[in-house]
């Protein structure tokens, strides 16, 4: 079993549109929770933390946590063609441990 | 400007070469991490560091070495026993270890076989 598993997608969207982005983990005693966006050939950037179950908003970005159900959410609303990119979630049990990426297409 | 720079930005290695992947941070950061991507994966952590003089393997340390004899510098060394070595290579660094929501990466390096 994945420790942390996503779907690779291609996950199209229309333009304004919300994206939805999914991350489950199976180490339950993990921590830290966070989301990463990876443009093609570029490294990983950090675009939402989340610690807590809750949401936790940002701008467009909105990370979901729910520990009991194990899983992580990002949404992105009013989706833009700039964010076309891989998004990683990436948990913390011990080292940081990261899930396949989802690739997300913003059509215009 | 502080940062993360990882050298060569493209490396092809031949078959039985050792090549070594360059990571030089200026952010006086005490822990340095080596990823590796290949494509449509995550990351996969090789090796990190937490002090200097201190390394430790991570999930698919076989075939790679590294050594940390300086704060700044974090090499990472791909042996001629790492048959598929063909990815993207990411070093980062945080201020300390597990501190990471302050994880930088640098820019990486594609390293590819001849």
């Amino acid at each position: 079993q994945k420790e942390v598993e996503q779907n690779s997608g291609p996950l199209s969207v229309p333009e304004g549109a919300i994206a939805s982005l999914n991350c489950t983990y199976s180490d339950r005693g993990s921590q830290s929770f966070f989301w990463y966006r990876q443009y093609s050939g570029k490294s990983p950037e950090l675009i939402m933390s989340i610690y807590s179950n809750g949401d936790k908003e940002d701008g467009r970005f909105t990370a979901q946590l729910n520990k009991a159900s194990q899983y992580v959410s990002l949404l992105i609303r009013d989706s833009q063609p700039s964010d076309s990119a891989t998004y990683l979630c990436a948990v913390n049990p011990n080292q940081l441990t990261f899930g396949t990426g989802t690739r997300l297409q913003v059509t215009l | 400007d502080g940062g993360i720079t990882q050298s060569p930005k493209y490396l092809f290695r031949k078959e039985g070469q050792n090549v070594t992947l360059s990571c030089e941070q200026n952010l006086n950061h005490d822990a340095m991490y080596w990823y590796r991507q290949d494509p449509g994966q995550g990351l996969r952590l090789i090796y990190y560091s937490q002090i200097v003089n201190d390394f430790q393997k991570g999930d698919i340390a076989e075939g790679y070495s590294v050594s940390r004899e300086k704060k700044e510098s974090f090499p990472l060394t791909v042996t001629s026993a790492q048959k598929n070595p063909t990815a993207f290579y990411l070093c980062a660094s945080s201020i300390s270890p597990g501190q990471w929501e302050k994880l930088f990466f640098g820019s990486g390096t594609q390293l590819s076989v001849l």
